[in-house]
């Protein structure tokens, strides 16, 4: 049974600085993971998709990398802001057939960036 | 709409009595999950509907517990005689393919009392 965990669960930061969440699973035969970034009371927002044959991806200030070997993914904020601010998901998509496309979770990491 | 639409935003029920959620994915997503996410606690997976495949209802906690997806599109999470356990918010996304990103809607906030 894969099992998706992320470190640290809360981190609270000063405005400006760069930091890394991070994201191992336990099952590395992934077809790809996924970053979400959840606000209180709200659905989850995509921040990155990568597949299993990348190495990272970047969207904006943000920079998710894959280590599908050792089951490690990281998505590194750049220059943080308080509208950074929110509980960020990992989440991992088995190449299991018959797991269909469900997604794992992990419990999240939740970010306070401080003005 | 350009995004996941769910329905109601909030539903409060008593206990015993039967619910339905809405999910209208994204237009021509063929993929499309629910999931329940309860107060302090991760996302947990319920079902899954992919074309006219079969779905994936490995997730589903009880035979309280359906789902059913009318034409490809829209689809209805049924709770029957609700429990308080089932208090949490229900989550539902669609994808384009089987395993490409995934899109989720706001949620329902179920409270049963």
């Amino acid at each position: 049974k894969q099992e998706v965990t992320q470190i640290p669960a809360a981190l609270s930061v000063p405005e400006g600085e760069n930091l890394v969440l991070n994201c191992s699973f336990t099952d590395s035969a992934i077809y790809n993971l996924q970053w979400f970034r959840q606000d209180p009371g709200k659905g989850l927002t995509s921040l990155l998709l990568i597949q299993s044959s990348q190495r990272e991806q970047t969207s904006g200030r943000l920079n998710a990398s894959l280590d599908k070997s050792s089951g490690r993914s990281t998505l590194y904020i750049a220059a943080s802001q308080p509208g950074d601010s929110a509980t960020y998901l990992c989440a991992v998509r088995l190449r299991e057939e018959t797991s269909g496309s469900r997604l794992t979770f992990g419990e999240g990491t939740q970010l306070t960036v401080n003005p | 709409g350009a995004g996941v639409s769910q329905s109601p935003s909030n539903k409060v029920t008593e206990k015993g009595k039967d619910v339905e959620l809405r999910c209208d994915p994204i237009s021509g997503h063929t993929a499309l999950y629910w999931y329940r996410q309860s107060l302090g606690q991760g996302l947990e997976f319920l079902i899954y509907f992919q074309g006219n495949s079969a779905p994936d209802k490995s997730g589903l906690p009880s035979d309280r517990f359906s789902a059913e997806r009318t034409g490809g599109s829209v689809s209805t999470l049924t709770i029957q005689r609700t429990q308080q356990e089932d208090s949490a918010v229900y989550l539902c996304a669609s994808s384009l393919q089987v395993n490409t990103e995934a899109f989720f809607g706001q949620g329902t906030r179920l409270t049963v009392v």
